[in-house]
């Protein structure tokens, strides 16, 4: 099975701009989250979707938005970049299935977003 | 509150040495653990996993047992490379979720190893 895909793997922006971001689980995956990972701040849960629903969101500003489609792949956009947002962007997809599942994740390379 | 603490990195180790990583947790009811593992450039990987109380996980030479007593998930490793050169995250599921919102990520540790 292909692993979890993120494209692009790197880009730079300006503050103001907005971006968006693209993830495909594994085939089979119905679960797919996104985390920022950054030096001072580690890995933070951004949201989670499953089924096309977001179930879960973290604690980041209205600027983070993402979505999902009917195939399981993911997008999240990010409006209006400050320097802050520079990070590594992680997604993960899960096989989990209702209440059930394993709970592992299976992160992509991630997308190494500069904000300039 | 719920809660992963990691041992501060870096950690720096010549080949072969034995590896301790410390890992302990605070948590309700009976959570899952994991390691995991990023090198660079790349996200993170699955290492090892542990669902429930005195279960050992292990994986490419690492193991890990889940304490409940000590509430710890230490992860080890009889003899490392250089190709162990990485940085480890412990986390935990908490029980009765199906949601990645109730993973919790320690900060991190990273490994060096010298040849």
């Amino acid at each position: 099975k292909a692993g979890v895909t993120q494209t692009p793997r790197y880009l730079i922006k300006t503050r103001g701009q907005q971006v968006t971001l693209s993830c495909s689980p594994i085939s089979g995956h119905r679960s797919v989250s996104w985390y920022q990972q950054t030096p001072g701040q580690g890995l933070q849960f951004l949201f989670e979707y499953f089924s096309e629903t977001q179930r879960n969101k973290g604690n980041f500003p209205g600027r983070f938005s993402g979505r999902q489609f009917s195939n399981s792949r993911s997008e999240m956009n990010v409006s209006t970049l400050e320097l802050g947002d520079s990070a590594l962007y992680l997604c993960a997809s899960s096989p989990q299935e209702g209440d059930r599942g394993t709970h592992e994740q299976y992160f992509g390379p991630g997308t190494r977003l500069t904000v300039t | 509150g719920n809660s992963v603490t990691q041992m501060e990195g870096p950690v720096t180790l010549s080949e072969e040495a034995f590896l301790t990583i410390n890992c302990t947790y605070t948590a309700t009811g009976y959570p899952s653990l994991f390691w995991y593992v990023q090198y660079p450039g790349e996200g993170l990987q699955l290492l090892l996993k542990a669902t429930k109380a005195d279960d050992k996980g292990s994986n490419k030479g690492f193991e890990a047992t889940y304490r409940k007593e000590t509430t710890s998930f230490h992860l080890e490793k009889g003899s490392v490379q250089v190709s162990d050169s990485a940085v480890y995250f412990c986390a935990l599921h908490l029980s009765g979720y199906s949601s990645a919102s109730k993973i919790i990520f320690g900060s991190g540790t990273r490994l060096s190893i010298r040849p």
